[in-house]
């Protein structure tokens, strides 16, 4: 069993569409997050869920929004798609805020 | 200063070798310290918590020097399957989040 499995693994897509990535944990983690990995190998935080609550959401675009109908899941919206917005982006979970991650593998984004 | 800072490399060594990464952080009220290792288009995999008194796992021992505000990890006796990109991983200032390093690169070879 995949403990934090997210879908789709290559996402090409043109500029101007709409997206969505799952992510779903099954280690019952209270903790999820979306991650964005660029070019440069940079990985930062965008956004942290706890108990359905948003807790963290640094400074990305309004075109991002985290989606969490349970506890074991986090999808992530991106609408209006730009050429900077390709690269990977990493679903996590953790049983605590601070506590030590688990990723999933990561989902490649490539506008066009 | 950047909130966590490492060296980038990379670091080639040959198989056997001790090789030494070192991390610098910034909030000196930091709790939370990991070595997390992350291999060529995959995800970053969990290594080892840092404690304070430091800790050993096999052939990787972690240190943390609250003092000078840096943690190093510490391979001894290389192998192949080590080569990696080893992330530094520090709370950020709100206690709110993980900062991850930019990562140092190692390739060991035979």
């Amino acid at each position: 069993d995949t403990a934090v499995s997210q879908t789709p693994k290559y996402l090409v897509t043109q500029m101007g569409n709409d997206k969505s990535i799952k992510c779903e944990q099954n280690l019952g983690h209270d903790t999820m997050y979306w991650y964005k990995q660029d070019s440069k190998k940079f990985l930062k935080i965008m956004f942290s869920y706890n108990n359905k609550e948003l807790i963290i959401n640094e400074t990305v675009p309004n075109r991002f929004s985290p989606k969490s109908p349970d506890k074991a899941h986090l999808n992530l919206h991106i609408n209006s798609l730009e050429l900077g917005d390709s690269a990977v982006y990493f679903c996590a979970s953790s049983q605590e805020l601070l506590s030590s991650h688990t990723f999933g593998s990561g989902t490649r984004l490539t506008v066009v | 200063r950047k909130e966590v800072e490492q060296d980038p490399g990379p670091f080639n060594v040959p198989e056997g070798a001790t090789v030494a990464f070192n991390c610098t952080y910034s909030n000196s009220a930091s709790q939370s310290f990991f070595w997390y290792r992350q291999d060529c288009r995959k995800e970053p995999k969990l290594l080892m918590s840092v404690y304070s008194s430091g800790n050993e796992d096999g052939r990787f021992t972690a240190q943390l020097n609250r003092a000078s505000q840096y943690i190093s990890l510490l391979i001894r006796d290389s192998k192949l399957s080590d080569s990696a990109t080893y992330l530094c991983v520090v709370n950020d200032q709100a206690g709110t989040a993980l900062i991850f390093g930019k990562g140092t690169t190692l390739s060991v070879s035979s």
